[in-house]
Parts: C-alpha cells; structure tokens; sequence
C-alpha cells in the first residue's frame, strides 16, 4: 500500500478482555516497530521486528503483550487480559531495512480500557 | 539509557512571531538526531535527520540545527498551519533502528 496502515483506529474494550491490534507495514519494508503514545506523553518504544523475528522486545512492559509477524509483512499487537493503564494510543512504524533511516507511522489505534 | 528532554512543553505564537524549540539528548553513540511532526489524530509525519554537530537543514519555514548536546528546531515567520506537535528523536548505538522520543513540543500558531 501507499503508506504505513493501521485497524481498527479505535478500539474500546472492558477491563481483562483480550484485545489484537494489525498493522500493515509499506510493502518492501522489512524492519517494524511499534510504539505507544499515552495523552500528552512522547512515543515508548515496544517492540521491533527484522523480518518476521523480533531481536528487540525490550519494551514490552509486562508479560500481558505479545507480538508477532508473519510472511514479513502484517504484524498484530496482542494484549491479553487488559487493564485500565493500558488505554494509550498504539503506532505502528516501518523502515526499508532497519539501519536507522527514517520511519514512517501509521495513524494508530486509540484503546481504551473501560 | 539514552535520553531525550524538550521544551517548552507548549508554545503559542503569533503568526509571523518566530522562535525556537529546544531538544536536548544523552545518548551512546548518536548515529543520528530525527524531527518529526504530529498532527492531532495522526502519526508522526518525518522532518530532518541531522547526522554531527555543525550540521543544518532547512525546509520551508523549519531550520534544524545540531551541536553535541542539543539541537534546536527554528520557526520562522509562522504561519496558522504549522500549528502541531513536533517531536525530536535519537539513534543511538543499538542495532535496530528503533528511536528513543522525547516528549514533543505543542506549537500553537495564532492567525
């Protein structure tokens, strides 16, 4: 696709549903990240992808968030059993190969955890 | 731990009135210093890369400058338009790519 796409754009769940997050990524990119935007806060690196492997998980904040990539292409933000601290906006950004050239970004899913 | 501070937090300005944003950074090793923009309901939008001190680049009305502590985002003669949230980031020595954001600045341009 053109760009960087993101569903839903916004998601509202209950407290300890289990919710899945999608981004599509710009064809040809191979290296993914993900990030989360609290209100008013700066983005918070969460997990990058090279491929469909993940060398970088180091900003997961709990055990409650997984992620995966497949075909590398479409990867899904998993958050099982979610908590009110969750609710965020969630991006996700590509990058031709990973080498720190520029990123581009979705426009993101709103959670918000009732 | 790489780290990235802005300010102000929030700036309004009168159109034409310029100014600067500030980004200060600690980081290993900076392979690189990005600027982005972010407009309300969207993603970051990319600006500059700014690779070693001394380095500039301009784009329109927005003039980013690097030393090896900070870079400063200028605005000159702003216009209603770029009105929006401006977000400094770093590359530092780790092998991913991934950038380390500081808190953004939100530039407020009144007509």
């Amino acid at each position: 696709g053109a760009g960087v796409s993101q569903s839903p754009s916004n998601k509202v769940t209950e407290k300890g549903k289990d919710v899945e997050l999608r981004c599509d990524p710009i064809s040809g990119h191979t290296a993914l990240y993900w990030y989360r935007q609290s209100l008013g806060q700066g983005l918070e690196f969460l997990i990058y992808f090279q491929g469909n492997s993940a060398p970088d998980k180091s900003g997961l904040p709990s055990d409650r968030f997984s992620a995966e990539r497949t075909g590398g292409s479409v990867s899904t933000l998993t958050i099982q059993r979610t908590q009110q601290e969750d609710s965020a906006v969630y991006l996700c950004a590509s990058s031709l190969a990973g080498l720190g050239e520029k990123l581009f970004f979705g426009s993101g899913t709103q959670l918000s955890v009732l | 731990e790489d780290q990235v501070t802005q300010s102000p937090e929030a700036l309004r300005l009168q159109e034409g009135e310029s100014s600067s944003l500030n980004c200060s950074y600690t980081v290993s090793g900076l392979r690189g210093l990005f600027w982005y923009r972010q407009d309300p309901g969207k993603g970051p939008e990319f600006l500059f890369t700014l690779y070693s001190a001394g380095e500039e680049k301009e784009k329109e009305r927005l003039k980013a400058t690097l030393t090896k502590k900070e870079s400063f985002l200028h605005i000159t003669a702003p216009k209603p338009e770029d009105s929006a949230t401006y977000l400094c980031a770093v590359l530092g020595s780790s092998n991913t790519g991934k950038l380390i954001f500081g808190q953004g600045t939100t530039l407020q341009v009144k007509p």
